[in-house]
């Protein structure tokens, strides 16, 4: 099984700010089969990135995915209100799919 | 605009069976695959399996000896079996379609509400 680790566990910022996520797989991951999502509380996850670096449907260009290997990264430039929220990456190179633990991104 | 809703009950009782129904609309059950992924209190997600319109199925190994995945085309639903239950099943359950693209590419595009499931007697 793939394990997925994210870092930070929670990040602190402020709007208008630059986030930098990090992904980092126990072995290395296609760029094709890592994705990105953000949870709200009380929401489903949402798709943002796909393929490590392509934007889903309707997410903004400040949003933006990196990587290979075993390292990736979402980048969030020019932070929102609406971006603090938790971030997940998952892998589809290996069954079982896995997800990171993920991290909490905060208004400092 | 796809969309999944999760319907089944909400309590069961520890060492019973959880089922679970996925409803979905606005999209063709067959195509594509159709999955379940939990989420117990506070933690991150689990991904528990898939399903094929043909019924071919993949499963997470930690939940395989308890978990059946099953579609019904003529319904666009697909459903969850977990067997023998406990407290740490509890957790709200997701259905998403798992989505491939022509470079290859798989994720989950479009979820369900999720639901809330709570093993207690």
């Amino acid at each position: 099984e793939i394990v997925l680790t994210q870092s930070p566990g929670t990040l602190s910022l402020s709007p208008g700010g630059r986030a930098t996520l990090s992904c980092r797989a126990s072995q290395s991951v296609s760029s094709t089969y890592l994705a990105w999502y953000q949870q709200k509380p009380g929401q489903a996850p949402r798709l943002l990135i796909y393929g490590a670096s392509n934007r889903a449907t309707g997410i903004p260009d400040r949003f933006s995915g990196s990587g290979s290997g075993t390292d990736f990264t979402l980048t969030i430039s020019r932070l929102e209100p609406e971006d603090f929220a938790v971030y997940y990456c998952q892998q589809f190179h290996t069954s079982p799919v896995t997800f990171g633990q993920g991290t909490k991104l905060e208004i400092k | 605009q796809v969309q999944l809703r999760e319907s089944g009950p909400g309590l069961v009782k520890p060492s019973e069976t959880l089922s679970l129904t996925c409803t979905v609309s606005g999209g063709s059950i067959n195509s594509y695959y159709w999955s379940w992924i939990r989420q117990s209190p506070g933690k991150g997600l689990e991904w528990i399996g898939y399903v094929y319109k043909s019924g071919s199925t993949n499963y997470n190994p930690s939940l395989q000896s308890r978990v059946i995945i099953s579609v019904d085309t003529s319904k666009n639903q697909f459903s969850l079996t977990l067997s023998s239950v406990t407290a740490a099943d509890t957790a709200v359950y997701y259905c998403g379609r798992l989505y491939y693209d022509s470079s290859d590419s798989h994720y989950f595009d479009y979820w369900g509400r999720g639901t809330l499931v709570t093993v207690s007697s």
